[in-house]
């Protein structure tokens, strides 16, 4: 089982709109959560980094919250682009140096006009 | 800046073949990392090395992958005899400390296709 769980899977939402992404974890001792963006055909793009003294990371129309207690994060993205269509990954790192991050496996988001 | 730049983009070979990825790290940049999305699965560290040396390659799974970072600039993985298991999307991402703030850079992956 991964030791990082996305969720949904996939999302479509229209253009204009919120959404959340969420994101479980069981990484510890816990460094540092970052939220990616991939869009097809590229690598990975990072969007925010929290560490443990954190709840909350803005980056433009992106916004991470964590809560370390309960070991979740969330990705709320407002007023949704076309362009936000892409895969977004949730990065957990473990105390050890970053060769302990560990990936979820993303969620799928498509903007619809 | 230039970016990480990984090439070839694509490639496709027959089971049994040898393949060599590349990857040129951003200029200046020590420490580089490889690794790889298996499809359907989450993206999983291969290995890191620091300027030419090998940091940590847990992470390479068996024998057959082989990465060398001769002069500390850019590097190469290896993979021979390819395996259909292998195929997937190689990253290669670097940053200049281990700790960067906002993580690595990414390179667009190489994605490899055994058949």
């Amino acid at each position: 089982k991964n030791q990082v769980e996305q969720s949904p899977q996939s999302l479509i939402i229209l253009e204009g709109k919120n959404c959340t992404l969420q994101c479980n974890y069981t990484v510890s001792p816990f460094s540092n959560l970052r939220w990616y963006k991939q869009d097809t055909g590229r690598g990975p793009v990072s969007l925010t980094i929290m560490t443990f003294s954190e709840n909350t990371k803005s980056n433009g129309r992106y916004t991470a919250t964590l809560d370390a207690d309960t070991k979740q994060s969330s990705l709320h993205i407002t007023a949704s682009q076309l362009s936000d269509s892409a895969s977004y990954i949730c990065v957990v790192s473990a105390y050890g140096g970053n060769n302990d991050m560990r990936f979820g496996a993303g969620t799928r988001l498509t903007v619809k006009p | 800046e230039a970016g990480v730049t990984q090439f070839p983009s694509h490639s496709v070979i027959e089971k049994g073949q040898t393949v060599t990825l590349r990857c040129d790290p951003i200029s200046g940049h020590d420490n580089l990392y490889w690794y790889r999305r298996v499809m359907g699965k989450e993206i999983k560290f291969l290995l890191h090395f620091v300027k030419e040396s090998k940091q940590d390659e847990s992470g390479m799974p068996n024998n057959r992958f082989l990465a060398e970072r001769t002069g500390g600039t850019y590097s190469t993985l290896k993979v021979q005899p390819a395996e259909l298991e292998d195929s997937g999307v190689y990253f290669c991402a670097s940053s200049p400390d281990p700790q960067a703030p906002y993580g690595y850079t990414f390179g667009s992956g190489t994605r490899l296709t055994v058949v």
